[in-house]
């Protein structure tokens, strides 16, 4: 799982409870990324952050907010207003954007009932 | 969004045996990249082609690239039980989004022994 840490491995929140999901990273990499993975499906991309203070709207952004004050952390909100959060949530990380392998970490599998 | 997809869905193999699977996609792409997932963790980068290469090789993994088909096909040769676990293939292409590494939904291959 590379430099990239995720906690915790498992989560459990009751409906209509906010939950922050915690990635670090210490590979020194400019981009990092949170994707969504549902059983049997691929990768899901929320959200992505190429730099420090600044980040993007993935295909599913909605129901979800992150912040990205430091180059090595990337934490991502569920809010309430998502409508379907159970899932399992993965970090990411790359040197740059464009043509880099991107790291990932354990994953976060978060439950809300 | 999912511009990749694998074939096929599932696999399953004897231990000694080649593997095959297929990516193919939709629009013109930078990169493909090839990715494995073991059940419940996060995925472990194999393989990068670049749209100008048409084969590449990584120990037993060889990569193939025709852009002209828009497809990749990811060869495991002399396969063992280790190597049970969920391959992706990921292109780097604008979307919607911006820019966006999009995954396909994978291939799951059981070798047994």
């Amino acid at each position: 799982d590379g430099g990239i840490t995720q906690s915790p491995k498992y989560l459990f929140r009751k409906e209509g409870q906010n939950v922050t999901l915690s990635c670090e990273q210490n590979l020194n990499h400019d981009a990092m990324y949170w994707y969504r993975q549902d059983p049997g499906q691929g990768l899901r991309l929320i959200y992505y952050s190429q730099i420090v203070n600044d980040f993007q709207k993935g295909d599913i952004a909605e129901g979800y907010s992150v912040s990205r004050e430091k180059k090595e952390s990337f934490p991502l909100t569920v809010t309430s207003a998502q409508k379907n959060p159970t899932a399992f949530y993965l970090c990411a990380s790359s040197a740059g954007l464009a043509g880099y392998e991107q790291y990932f970490g354990p994953g976060t599998r978060l439950t809300v009932t | 969004s999912q511009q990749g997809e694998e074939d096929p869905q599932a696999l399953s193999i004897q231990e000694g045996e080649n593997a095959t699977m297929n990516c193919s996609y939709k629009t013109s792409i930078n990169n493909l990249q090839w990715y494995r997932q073991n059940s419940g963790r996060g995925l472990v980068h194999l393989i990068l082609i670049r749209s100008n290469e048409r084969e590449k090789h990584s120990g037993r993994l060889r990569v193939t690239l025709d852009t002209s088909k828009k497809s990749s096909s990811l060869l495991i040769t002399a396969s063992r039980a280790a190597d049970t676990a969920s391959y992706f293939c990921a292109t780097d292409a604008d979307s919607n989004s911006g820019y966006a590494l999009n995954f396909g939904k994978g291939t799951s291959l059981l070798v047994t022994p």
